[in-house]
């Protein structure tokens, strides 16, 4: 069964930083892309970042490109997102998610880390 | 990127047939066959629905359907049932290696 489990979320201050992980199992990790995404109370989804399986390609969204960097482990099965300069709008509940086998869609995703930004 | 659009909610009754449009551009649902739908319930994770336009996931049920014309996606759950109720959401890859989810649709069972 795959599982994704994030950790890391919490209150941080504005212009602050955080690091979140995904902890990935029953699934050859290294060989699926990862994506973040994330949903803001009451909003809608949102698509943060993806990467590529061995890391060496990653995408954003316009909004988090700069402060944001994805990246992986693939020797430990985990995602992370290092995530800086934070701002109101980025508090969030953070997905991480597993591109579907035949790509270009998310087939599973962990349970969310809740990110608060607030002084 | 802009969010695709979505009817913000849409309501049928027990048995009936609904259809929640998406509509992107051509850099997005316009571009790729590469769209996917979602069920969100209150506090819970996306579940998946719907993936390159018309696929379904094993496991969904063959009430949900997906189809596509243009820059307009569409998804159609026949016969209603009080379990469908929730968030739906649509999402698009786009031309710029990105993706793009819809505004959100709450589907109502009367």
């Amino acid at each position: 069964e795959v599982q994704l489990v994030e950790s890391g979320g919490g209150l941080v201050q504005p212009g602050g930083s955080l690091r979140l992980s995904c902890a990935a199992s029953g699934f050859t990790f290294s060989n699926f892309p990862m994506h973040w995404v994330r949903q803001a109370p009451e909003k809608g989804l949102e698509f943060v970042s993806s990467i590529t399986p061995n890391g060496d390609h990653t995408f954003y969204a316009t909004s988090v490109k700069g402060r944001f960097i994805i990246s992986r482990d693939n020797t430990k099965n985990t995602l992370y997102l290092q995530m800086g300069s934070l701002r109101a709008e980025d508090m969030a509940v953070y997905y991480c998610a597993r591109d579907h086998t035949t790509g270009w869609s998310f087939d599973s995703w962990g349970q969310g880390a809740l990110v608060t930004v607030s002084s | 990127q802009s969010a695709l659009t979505q009817p913000a909610s849409v309501s049928g009754s027990p048995g009936q047939s609904i259809t929640i449009s998406c509509t992107g551009t051509s850099s997005d649902v316009g571009a790729y066959n590469y769209v996917s739908w979602y069920q969100q319930h209150p506090g819970k994770a996306p579940k998946f629905m719907i993936y390159d336009v018309t696929k379904r996931p094993s496991g969904v049920s063959d009430r949900f359907s997906g189809s596509k014309s243009g820059n307009t996606a569409s998804l159609t759950i026949s016969g209603l049932q009080a379990e469908d109720e929730g968030d739906y959401y649509c999402c698009s890859y786009t031309t710029s290696g990105t993706y793009v989810f819809g505004t959100g649709t709450k589907v109502t069972v009367l």
